[in-house]
């Protein structure tokens, strides 16, 4: 069965330093996603992106935060200098249909990001 | 604020007898709601989902129902197994393509 990939699994950096988080959407699939969970704490959306660019993005989401399509494959979420508050489980989804929000979203299986 | 919540943090049933999650949201704008569970270590898995023009929806062994009149939503699941153990989550969809996760339920099943 075909799923969502992340790597790494999980990420240590220092305070200040960028990180990036790297995903394997399911290949026929036309929406992305990236969520983030601190530990003990709800799952919540960052961004969601399509057709090359974001679709919706919450307040988390600030100037720090970008997302990129560099392949047919890989979806990553980059962050420009991490603070001690970006430690959390990131999460990336997608989801197969173009325009329906509520298409089944497969999350993978996540990146622990430390930040020291 | 709109928020999405759990009544109960925890619940322990013994492997066979029906389970039941309980979730409040407190936007009546929400139309789309999805539980995910969520094993140690893993990513959210979809579970069910409910339309709000639908009060109730079966899966196999989970059914899902919805109260839009006191805006709760609840998960049941029969026969539970120990495999269930997991951390159980709704989610609302209520602006755009935003989902809004409530706290999680941490649901163990006692052998």
């Amino acid at each position: 069965e075909p799923e969502v990939t992340q790597t790494p699994s999980h990420q240590v950096t220092q305070m200040g330093q960028e990180v990036i988080l790297r995903c394997v959407p399911i290949s026929n699939h036309l929406y992305f996603y990236w969520y983030r969970q601190i530990l003990g704490q709800k799952v919540e959306f960052l961004v969601s992106f399509y057709n090359n660019e974001i679709s919706e993005k919450s307040e988390i989401f600030d100037d720090q935060f970008s997302v990129e399509r560099p392949d047919g494959s890989n979806f990553t979420l980059k962050i420009r200098s991490t603070k001690l508050e970006d430690s959390a489980m990131y999460f990336c989804a997608s989801s197969e249909l173009a325009g329906s929000s509520t298409d089944t979203q497969y999350f993978g299986p996540g990146t622990r990001l430390t930040v020291l | 604020g709109e928020s999405v919540g759990l009544h109960l943090p925890t619940l322990s049933v013994q492997e066979g007898d029906n389970s039941i999650i309980n979730c409040a949201y407190s936007n009546s704008a929400s139309d789309y709601f999805i539980w995910y569970k969520q094993e140690s270590g893993k990513g959210p898995q979809f579970i069910i989902d409910i339309r709000s023009n639908m009060d109730k929806r079966q899966g196999q062994r989970v059914t899902v129902l919805l109260n839009k009149t006191v805006k709760h939503l609840s998960l049941q699941i029969a026969a539970t197994q120990p495999g269930d153990s997991a951390v159980y989550f709704c989610a609302e969809l209520h602006t755009g393509n935003q989902f809004y996760f409530g706290t999680g339920t941490s649901l163990t099943v006692i052998p």
